[in-house]
């Protein structure tokens, strides 16, 4: 079964600063999908990013960007200039190609001080 | 316009009683899931259904009913509400299997006393 897993229960970073939120997962798939989702208090789930197994790219979406290192099993996300909107849990899921469901860590509260 | 909606956003009842919660999606997507996260924010699949068939069951109590009418909706029926029951349940979608990225609802906290 995949599990995923996110070490850092809390973080916090200053405004306008950069911080790195980090996932590692476990698989024996060679195709698969990556997500990090976004949770702020009004408890939306947002999808900040997604990385598919078979691109080397990291995948980047304006402030977030991601280290996807598959021979690791390893997936972080970077967060550049953080504003105070950032704050947020968030969280990181694995899907198989055609897996029909999501596999969550446990989260990361993120707060970000002005 | 809204693209993953559930009603209602709040629920509080009393144990033992049956309780549904409703999921709509705009999106013309033709898979739909239930999660449950749970009071440590974990988030877990419940069910998912691929055009109004059951694909997942994850092992959930038969108190936990799904009913998916068309492609567009998928509700919840809980009987005999329990204390454990207590979560906040989100509903998503996504157009299976071409597209993995799935989109949530905005959830429904349920809380049972």
């Amino acid at each position: 079964a995949q599990t995923v897993t996110q070490s850092q229960p809390e973080m916090s970073v200053q405004e306008a600063e950069t911080v790195t939120l980090s996932c590692t997962y476990d698989t024996s798939e060679s195709d698969y999908y990556l997500f990090w989702y976004k949770q702020p208090p009004s408890r939306q789930m947002i999808l900040v990013i997604r990385q598919e197994a078979y691109k080397q790219q990291n995948a980047t979406e304006n402030r977030f960007s991601v280290n996807f290192q598959k021979a690791a099993k390893s997936f972080s996300l970077k967060i550049s200039d953080s504003q105070l909107g950032d704050a947020a849990m968030y969280f990181c899921a694995f899907s198989m190609e055609y897996g029909n469901k999501l596999v969550f860590g446990a989260g990361t509260i993120l707060r970000v001080k002005s | 316009d809204t693209a993953v909606s559930q009603t209602p956003k709040y629920l509080v009842t009393q144990m033992g009683n049956d309780k549904s919660i409703k999921c709509e999606q705009n999106l013309g997507h033709d898979t739909m899931y239930w999660y449950k996260q749970d009071s440590k924010k974990f988030l877990k699949i419940m069910f998912s259904y691929n055009n109004k068939e059951l694909i997942i069951n994850e092992t959930v109590p038969n108190r936990f009913s799904p009913k998916s009418p068309d492609k567009a909706h998928l509700n919840l029926h809980i009987n005999s509400l329990e204390l454990g029951d207590s979560a906040v349940y989100f509903c998503a979608s996504s157009q299976y299997p071409r597209e993995e990225t799935q989109y949530f609802g905005p959830g429904t906290r349920l809380l049972v006393l």
